[in-house]
């Protein structure tokens, strides 16, 4: 499978301990995006990275969240001190720069904070 | 990035052409519209992007009025596999996504 792969599918957390998602991309994709998706809506844009540069990050992303993406391949979400208000669909997804109107996207980290 | 305004939900027979609306009043010369539809459980998918022009390929078609305002994604002949969200998105070229809450396309046999 040459997809977009997330792992892992399922965190579930109690409130207050860090968790960290991982993203590996389609393999020659440059432009790696995270997205966040609770239940009934459409995604939100969190940050995304050009390689290794992270480009861009939301206003919702809190000092609680990090991301990186340390040799431009795969990408890591951390969340530390979770909190119940974070349980949401995280997605990652990928895209080469000069066609990123084709995002591909993984199936995503399912996170449930009790 | 301009809005867009969508239909909460909407039903078609199996086998029926799904006509998809897709409302953006304000967009701007260099935006393009692009479609993507999630099937539950799983990330979204691209469906196709213009700017001007119609456009098709083999998923759908994409019609765009001659002001730029409005769009109609037509699915030709759905079919229950088509069940899903469907994205209808204005942005830029190069920036960001961002999307709605969708339409909910119900394909009924």
């Amino acid at each position: 499978d040459t997809g977009v792969s997330q792992n892992p599918r399922h965190k579930i957390t109690k409130r207050g301990q860090n968790v960290t998602f991982r993203c590996d991309p389609i393999s020659e994709h440059n432009r790696l995006y995270w997205y966040r998706q609770t239940l009934g809506q459409g995604p939100e844009f969190l940050t995304y990275f050009q390689n290794e540069a992270q480009l861009e990050k939301s206003r919702l992303l809190s000092d609680r969240f990090s991301a990186e993406r340390p040799k431009g391949s795969f990408s890591t979400l951390e969340i530390q001190r979770t909190e119940q208000g974070d349980s949401a669909m995280y997605l990652c997804a990928s895209s080469l720069a000069r066609d990123n109107e084709k995002l591909f996207f993984g199936s995503g980290t399912q996170l449930s904070v009790l | 990035d301009a809005k867009t305004t969508q239909p909460t939900s909407m039903d078609c027979a199996e086998g029926r052409a799904a006509n998809l609306p897709c409302n953006h009043s304000t967009i701007s010369g260099n935006e393009y519209v692009y479609w993507y539809r999630q099937i539950h459980s799983q990330g979204p998918q691209y469906i196709i992007h213009g700017l001007k022009n119609n456009e098709t390929n083999e998923m759908a078609s994409l019609i765009i009025t001659e002001d730029r305002k409005s769009s109609t994604l037509i699915l030709p002949h759905a079919t229950l596999r088509d069940t899903a969200v469907y994205y209808c998105i204005v942005s830029g070229y190069g920036n960001k996504l961002v999307f709605g809450a969708g339409t909910i396309l119900r394909v009924k046999s």
